[in-house]
């Protein structure tokens, strides 16, 4: 499993552009990248999943370079209701078992 | 949170009591595992299970947790003779073979 580090806490504006980067410098050759969002009392929520290079859904964008040490999350013009606590986790393929959860990035978007 | 349901969602116990946490999957998923969450921290493994068959239980404490997930019917987390410490989220996730998925989690407070 890799380790993940990724910013404690950003700030953000409604309608801005908000890059979240995570480093993972372990990750094995196989391992996926998959980030969550999780609002207060509530479960962590799928947002996106990759491999490598580019991966694009209606909610958000993963961008993962060749050399797959980090990734970067990309949420189009935030809104209030983006407020959350992003994490960005590497795993295995096939159903591998546990998942680390890190600190995660608290993202603070104001009006 | 694609379908996995857990019951109850609040959950009040007395110490000395039991608790029973219930989760059922995504139709169709045969992977179960659970998570805890205590406040402003992230998720802990705690266990994983397939069908009739504990995978992974590192993340378990070793006394008063069992958890079980039968063939037929919801898999079940047992917290027996609860003190104040496990007052937590409990989050369960069932996964499709790359990803896995959350339930909204049971909040368990112990007085």
């Amino acid at each position: 499993l890799a380790k993940t580090t990724q910013p404690i806490s950003m700030d953000s504006y409604e309608g801005q552009e908000v890059n979240i980067t995570c480093s993972h410098n372990n990750i094995a050759t196989n391992d996926y990248i998959t980030w969550y969002q999780q609002f207060p009392s509530q479960g962590p929520r799928f947002i996106i999943q990759g491999y490598k290079t580019k991966v694009t859904n209606e909610v958000a964008s993963l961008f993962i370079p060749a050399d797959r040490k980090s990734s970067t999350l990309s949420l189009p013009r935030v809104s209030l209701s983006d407020t959350a606590v992003y994490y960005c986790l590497g795993h295995g393929s096939g159903n591998t078992g546990k998942l680390i959860f890190g600190q995660g990035t608290t993202l603070q978007v104001k009006p | 949170n694609a379908g996995v349901m857990q019951n109850p969602r609040h959950l009040v116990r007395r110490r000395g009591q039991e608790a029973r946490l219930r989760c059922s999957p995504v139709k169709g998923h045969s992977h179960v595992y659970w998570y805890r969450q205590l406040p402003e921290e992230g998720l802990k493994f705690m266990v994983y299970l397939q069908k009739e068959n504990i995978i992974d239980e590192s993340g378990m404490p070793k006394e008063r947790f069992s958890a079980e997930f039968p063939k037929e019917g919801p898999s079940i987390l047992r917290i027996q003779q609860v003190v104040r410490g496990d007052s937590a989220a409990y989050f369960c996730a069932s996964s499709s073979p790359d990803t896995q998925y959350f339930g909204p989690g049971t909040r368990l407070t112990v007085l």
